[in-house]
């Protein structure tokens, strides 16, 4: 079947660590999409990238990187630098034409960093 | 600052009710609009797109106005298994035409009860 999957559900770290949370699709999208979403909030963007070797900053990029080497995969690392890393995160995917193009989630992994 | 507003809820309704949820929007430049359901502890997944004529599928019926810049949700006849979240989704057109980003709202959580 295709869809998005992103592992591991559940990750716990200790502060101070940085930790890469992995995101693949075999729907062949070419943009992806890494949200971050907190209790009572709206899902916020974190990165996104519309093509392969290429991504670009959301609304809440600090503290957070991306890569982009291959079409299926689209890791996020969040690193110490992050002030406040537990969260939902949540990974998406659309085929990026179309005015009412679908956009597909991963299942999430919840981050806990005590 | 791009905005979408909704009633957070809780909004706790007996089975068979009808229910309706407004969403407003900030930029009167959006092109694209969705309904999204969110099952507590899971990703968001499409309900709806709501089209400028209005649009029905079995007993959700979603309307947008542009003029106002608001989008309705309405759930007829409610059963136990409509409690979620519903999250109001708006897609904007980036300077020079090119598909924005989606904008989520924070979510209007239903209960439907027995």
């Amino acid at each position: 079947d295709g869809g998005i999957t992103q592992s591991p559900k559940y990750l716990f770290r200790k502060e101070g660590q940085n930790v890469t949370l992995s995101c693949e699709q075999n729907l062949n999208h070419d943009a992806m999409y890494w949200y971050r979403q907190d209790p009572g909030q709206g899902l916020r963007l974190i990165y996104y990238s519309q093509i392969v070797n290429d991504f670009q900053k959301g609304d809440i990029a600090e503290g957070y990187s991306v890569s982009r080497e291959k079409k299926e995969s689209f890791p996020l690392t969040v690193t110490s630098a992050q002030k406040n890393p537990t969260a939902f995160y949540l990974c998406a995917s659309n085929s990026g034409t179309g005015a009412t193009y679908e956009q597909y989630f991963g299942p999430g992994t919840r981050l806990t960093v005590t | 600052r791009k905005e979408v507003e909704q009633d957070p809820g809780p909004f706790n309704v007996p089975e068979g009710a009808t229910v309706a949820f407004n969403c407003t929007y900030s930029n009167s430049a959006s092109q694209s609009f969705f309904w999204y359901r969110q099952d507590c502890r899971k990703e968001p997944k499409l309900l709806m797109s709501v089209y400028s004529s209005g649009n029905e599928d079995g007993r959700f019926t979603a309307q947008l106005n542009r003029a106002s810049q608001y989008i309705s949700l309405l759930i007829r006849d409610s059963k136990l298994s409509d409690s979620a979240t519903y999250l109001c989704v708006v897609n904007e057109m980036n300077y020079g035409g090119s598909q924005g980003n989606l904008i989520f709202g924070k979510g209007t959580k239903l209960s439907v009860k027995p």
